[in-house]
């Protein structure tokens, strides 16, 4: 069974862009979070999607969106890129929010902004 | 109170050693409490992951001991290999919520020297 997938791995761009990270989940999971991970500020919550819909947002700017398809694939997207959003970001995927069942992380983008 | 405080941040012990690795938390509603293993270029695995309602779970050479009463719980590793060598989270989750969202602590980088 293929494991969370997410591309790209690597990403550079620069100060005022845009990027957009792709998350294909474990195949029949259909609940997808994102996290941020720096050395600074550890692994943050970015969102979280079940069946298309936007169940839980953590504590980041409006420049930070996602969404999520019928396929159950995600994506995000930050706009207006700030140097401080250099981070690993990471997409994790169960089969359902809630309940104790296991969330599988994929290997993460590495974004950099210059 | 969404917290989670994890302590040492680093750790070097010797081959057949025992680590431990502890976390304590504020947010009683919390209702999982996992430990996810990081690779370098890797993301988070699952290691192991306690609920409340148990004050201790083993698996192999990993046992998690939980303190409901002083919110706190760890990590041993028993029997430290240099394959263990890396970095450890405890993470909190309110699963009853009906969300996967994880609350992460801030890591712990483990060494085994051989």
């Amino acid at each position: 069974k293929a494991g969370v997938t997410q591309t790209p791995r690597y990403l550079i761009k620069t100060r005022g862009q845009q990027v957009t990270l792709s998350c294909s989940p474990i195949s029949g999971h259909r609940s997808v979070s994102w996290y941020q991970q720096t050395p600074g500020q550890g692994l943050q919550f970015l969102f979280e999607y079940f069946s298309e819909t936007q169940r839980n947002k953590g504590n980041f700017p409006g420049r930070f969106s996602g969404r999520q398809f019928s396929n159950s694939r995600s994506e995000m997207n930050v706009s207006t890129l700030e140097l401080g959003d250099s981070a690993l970001y990471l997409c994790a995927s169960s089969l359902v929010p809630g309940a104790y069942n296991e969330q599988f992380f994929g290997p993460g983008t590495r974004l950099t902004v210059l | 109170q969404q917290q989670v405080k994890q302590s040492p941040q680093s750790l070097i012990v010797q081959k057949g050693g025992i680590s431990i690795i502890n976390c304590a938390y504020e947010n009683t509603a919390f209702d999982y409490f996992p430990w996810y293993q990081q690779f370098p270029g890797k993301g988070p695995a699952l290691l192991i992951a306690i609920r409340p309602d148990v004050s201790e779970k083993k698996e192999g050479r990993f046992t998690i001991s939980f303190n409901k009463s002083a919110k706190q719980f760890s990590l041993h590793i028993m029997d430290s290999q240099p394959g263990d060598s890396a970095t450890y989270f405890c993470a909190a989750s309110m699963r009853s919520g009906n969300t996967g969202k994880l609350i992460f602590g801030q890591g712990t980088t483990l060494q085994v020297k051989p």
